[in-house]
């Protein structure tokens, strides 16, 4: 049963601590992504990845680093640089490779991340 | 920036009453993508449109894309609570060698049975 999967689905966490997201994908997706959904908002990129050892800043990506080091899997890690951690934090994968004009994505569960 | 605006952001209906969310472009889109997002889910993709004036449908959803390229509208034929969700537009805007997908802020639709 192939799809993304994201672990944990709620993450508690001290002020101060890194962390970090998985995110798993067995779509054979070369692109994959990292969002941030905070109330009210609509998706904001943080990294997103075309292919294995490669990855590019999104739209607010100060404050986050990420890996792709297997093409299944793209861990996000959010540092204690990152001023306001609590959000709701989506990965996906797609199948046109990065950002082509007809690329749909695919999300997973999601995790939402809070910093107590 | 390159941007998509959706409207409204809220929006209640009595179960049976139809529902229409906007969603508009600061410039020409390739194409137009629409994602449902469940209260406490993930985005679902539903539909994409590509050419001007298209018009599609799944079941009681009906997706147009304008004439120009620049909006594009989702109607819900009499809405049911199992409707009740965030619906995202988004749309490729260049970025360099490839393109973003921006999504808008969401039309959150609650369905009071």
């Amino acid at each position: 049963d192939g799809g993304i999967t994201q672990s944990p689905k709620y993450l508690f966490r001290k002020e101060g601590q890194n962390v970090t997201l998985s995110c798993e994908q067995n779509l054979n997706h070369d692109a994959m992504y990292w969002y941030r959904q905070d109330p009210g908002q609509g998706l904001r990129l943080i990294y997103y990845s075309q292919i294995v050892n490669d990855f590019q800043k999104g739209d607010i990506a100060e404050g986050y680093s990420v890996s792709r080091e297997k093409k299944e899997s793209f861990p996000l890690t959010v540092t204690s640089a990152q001023k306001n951690p609590t959000a709701f934090y989506l990965c996906a994968s797609s199948t046109e490779g990065a950002f082509r004009l007809t690329d749909t994505q695919y999300f997973g569960p999601g995790t939402r991340l809070t910093v107590l | 920036g390159q941007q998509v605006m959706q409207i409204p952001q809220y929006q209640h209906v009595q179960e049976g009453e139809d529902f229409t969310t906007y969603c508009n472009s600061s410039t020409t889109l390739s194409n137009i993508q629409w994602y449902k997002q469940r209260p406490g889910g993930h985005p679902v993709f539903l539909i994409q449109l590509v050419k001007s004036g298209e018009v599609k449908k799944q079941k009681r959803l009906t997706f147009q894309f304008g004439e120009a390229k620049k909006n594009s509208s989702l109607h819900i034929t009499a809405t049911q609570t199992t409707d009740v969700g965030t619906y995202f537009c988004a749309g490729p805007f260049s970025g360099g060698s490839n393109y973003k997908l921006t999504f808008g802020k969401g039309t959150l639709l609650t369905v009071n049975p």
